[in-house]
């Protein structure tokens, strides 16, 4: 079964600055889905950026970009330009490509942003 | 568009009550999922759907029952409810159809068992 190990359960960053947030995976499969997730006080789940295994290139979407190291089943989130409106839970998650959509969570990291 | 609904947003039960969560989607989505999500432990999968009449469960189903009569609605049975199910609990949906689906979220509903 796959797993999702999100080691820091807390971060903190100074507005503006850039933080990354590390994920690390461990699977059997060479085809798959990995995402990150922001989770604000209101409780909904937001899709902030995902990557396919088998694209090299990182995702990037506006200030927010992954770091993938696939050979090291690592897949970190960095934010740049850190806003106030970042502050959240932040989700790492897989999923398989085969089968239904299931999705693995790791723990979650806590991002707070001091103004 | 409404997405992804779920009632009630809030619920306290007593040891041993049952209760049904409600969640719909307007969207056809044909997969359909329950998430339990826990402070250290992140989201975790309960039972899913990938059409009327087919469910599964995932990692934790244990005490919980699912049904799924329609494509739109997903509705997750607690049938004796316990402390350990105190949680915040999230449906989710998607289409099956391509390659990459992006799954969908309901607003979640905070569930405490005294």
């Amino acid at each position: 079964a796959q797993t999702v190990t999100q080691s820091q359960p807390e971060m903190s960053v100074q507005e503006a600055e850039t933080v990354t947030l590390s994920c690390t995976y461990d699977t059997s499969e060479s085809d798959y889905y990995l995402f990150w997730y922001k989770q604000p006080p209101s409780r909904q789940m937001i899709l902030v950026i995902r990557q396919e295994a088998y694209k090299q290139q990182n995702a990037t979407e506006n200030r927010f970009s992954v770091n993938f190291q696939k050979a090291a089943k690592s897949f970190s989130l960095k934010i740049s330009d850190s806003q106030l409106g970042d502050a959240a839970m932040y989700f790492c998650a897989y999923r398989s490509i085969q089968g239904a959509q299931k999705l693995v969570f790791g723990q979650g990291t806590r991002l707070t942003i001091n103004p | 568009n409404a997405g992804v609904t779920q009632t009630p947003k809030f619920q306290v039960l007593k040891t041993g009550q049952s209760m049904t969560l409600q969640c719909a989607q307007d969207m056809n989505h044909e997969y359909m999922s329950w998430y339990r999500q826990d402070p250290g432990m992140g989201l975790r999968l309960i039972h899913y759907s990938v059409g009327a009449g087919i469910t599964d469960q995932g990692e934790v189903p244990n005490g919980y029952n699912v049904s799924r009569s329609t494509t739109e609605d997903f509705p997750l049975r607690l049938l004796s409810a316990a402390p350990s199910q105190t949680s915040v609990y999230f449906c989710a949906s998607s289409t099956l159809a391509g390659n990459y689906n992006e799954q969908f979220f309901g607003p979640g509903t905070r569930l405490t068992v005294l």
